[in-house]
């Protein structure tokens, strides 16, 4: 079975303060791992996606991703958050069997202090 | 141009009435999906249509029921509207599944209140 554990359910920083969001998950396959994000009362977009090519993702507006296998962690990083980052963001599995079934996790809501 | 979109973005109505939501995408994709988020944020899948052929369906009450007339769009159905559909529900698209999996892209979402 597929599932993701997010770490945080909410994270604090100040501006220009690096950003982590932690994300764990286990798979019965080599799993596809995804970012979303979603700004208040919006829809979700992809941050960033990781399908078994390089282990270290980039993704839009300076977030990034590393997959650990060892760890089967699938942490988001940023170096240094801005305004426009405060949002939920999901960490997302999914499998290799066909369906393209999607498991988010709870989501981490992040917050950005002026 | 707006890839997935909803229609109503709000929608209040009473218990027991019957409602439906449309979603279409102008992505191309082959399948389509519903998800249902609840208030506590929480998103899990409800359906998905692959080429008019449901391939997922979760624990979902059959009060609820996808209706996709071409691949373009999938509309969802709820008959006898109950206080525990309150929620929102997101539509997504993505290319057909396969030998990989594909991003999903998600609809803005359309909030439905049962009083």
């Amino acid at each position: 079975a597929q599932s993701v554990t997010q770490l945080d359910s909410h994270v604090s920083v100040s501006e220009g303060t690096p950003v982590l969001l932690r994300c764990n998950y286990s798979s019965s396959y080599s799993p596809s791992l995804f970012w979303y994000v979603q700004h208040p009362n919006k829809g979700l977009q992809l941050l960033l996606k990781y399908t078994s090519a390089a282990t270290l993702v980039k993704g839009i507006n300076g977030f990034e991703a590393e997959f650990k296998k060892s760890e089967t962690s699938f942490h988001l990083t940023k170096p240094s958050a801005h305004m426009s980052d405060a949002a939920e963001y999901f960490c997302v599995v999914s499998d290799w069997t066909g369906a393209n079934n999607l498991f988010f996790g709870t989501g981490t809501r992040l917050t950005v202090i002026p | 141009d707006t890839a997935v979109s909803q229609t109503p973005k709000y929608l209040v109505t009473q218990m027991g009435n019957d409602k439906s939501i449309k979603c279409e995408q102008n992505l191309g994709h082959d399948t389509m999906y519903w998800y249902k988020q609840d208030s506590k944020k929480f998103l899990k899948i409800m359906f998905s249509y692959n080429n008019k052929e449901l391939i997922i369906n979760e624990t979902v009450p059959n009060r609820f029921s996808p209706k996709s007339p071409d691949k373009a769009h999938l509309n969802l159905h709820i008959n006898s509207l109950e206080l525990g559909d309150s929620a929102v529900y997101f539509c997504a698209s993505s290319q057909t599944p396969g030998q990989g999996a594909y991003e999903q892209y998600f609809g803005p979402g359309t909030r439905l209140t049962v009083t």
